[in-house]
């Protein structure tokens, strides 16, 4: 079975504060692709970033940092010196490689930055 | 690039008529799109995918033949659905991805659907 756990379900910060995205995920499958996407309050969801099994690297990108580990099924995403623009619902997702798989997102989780 | 609309980006109608909902990739050929339904404050739930020229498939509880599926080109996908009931009300979004099943989806902004 594939599964996808965000623990968080909100989270309140002050701007400018780091803020850590915990993502938790499990499959059988040795390949499987990691995904996270923002959802504001528009409601369009927004790709982020997409990760394949068999790389580990961490990626940066701008403020966004993803954190990649295999060994503890994990794939955390931090957003650092948030923004107001970054409040929003952020979704991690899983997606797996044997015949027809589905696209697995976690909860959610509500992220409100405050000024 | 890859931009996916979605029209109508909300709709009201009265219950037992029947609502369309247009998906269409904007710059890119959709090999496979996506349906999803949300129900607030929810994650997303598939409904079925589609490949051009071919027959939905429909995830297990959701009816084939309320939510009737077409997707007649690489850039288009409809749902239409037949004799909606308040139930019915919720935020349809569809997405859309190049080269199928394991490629990234991309997202449309969503409709928001209101059965009176």
């Amino acid at each position: 079975a594939q599964k996808v756990t965000q623990a968080q379900t909100e989270i309140s910060v002050v701007e400018k504060e780091d803020v850590t995205l915990d993502c938790v995920y499990e499959t059988r499958d040795t390949t499987y692709y990691l995904f996270w996407y923002k959802q504001p309050p528009s409601g369009e969801l927004v790709f982020l970033i997409r990760r394949n099994s068999f790389d580990e690297q961490n990626e940066i990108s701008g403020r966004y940092s993803w954190n990649f580990q295999k060994s503890t099924s994990s794939f955390n995403f931090t957003i650092t010196a948030s923004q107001v623009v970054d409040s929003a619902v952020y979704f991690c997702a899983l997606l797996g490689s044997g015949g027809y798989n589905k696209l697995i997102f976690g909860a959610g989780t509500r992220l409100a930055v405050h000024p | 690039g890859a931009v996916v609309s979605q029209h109508p980006s909300w709709v009201i109608c009265k219950s037992g008529t029947s609502v369309k909902i247009e998906c269409r990739s904007l710059d890119f050929q959709a090999t496979t799109m996506f349906w999803y339904r949300q129900f607030p404050k929810q994650s997303l739930m598939l409904m079925a995918t589609s490949n051009e020229g071919s027959k939905a498939t429909y995830e297990q509880g959701v009816e084939k033949d309320k939510f009737l599926i077409n997707h007649a080109s690489l850039t288009l996908s409809t749902l239409t659905v037949t004799s909606a009931h308040p139930e019915d009300s919720s935020f349809y979004i569809c997405s859309a991805s190049l080269a199928g099943y394991t490629d990234t989806q991309y997202f449309g902004p969503g409709t928001r659907l209101t059965v009176l």
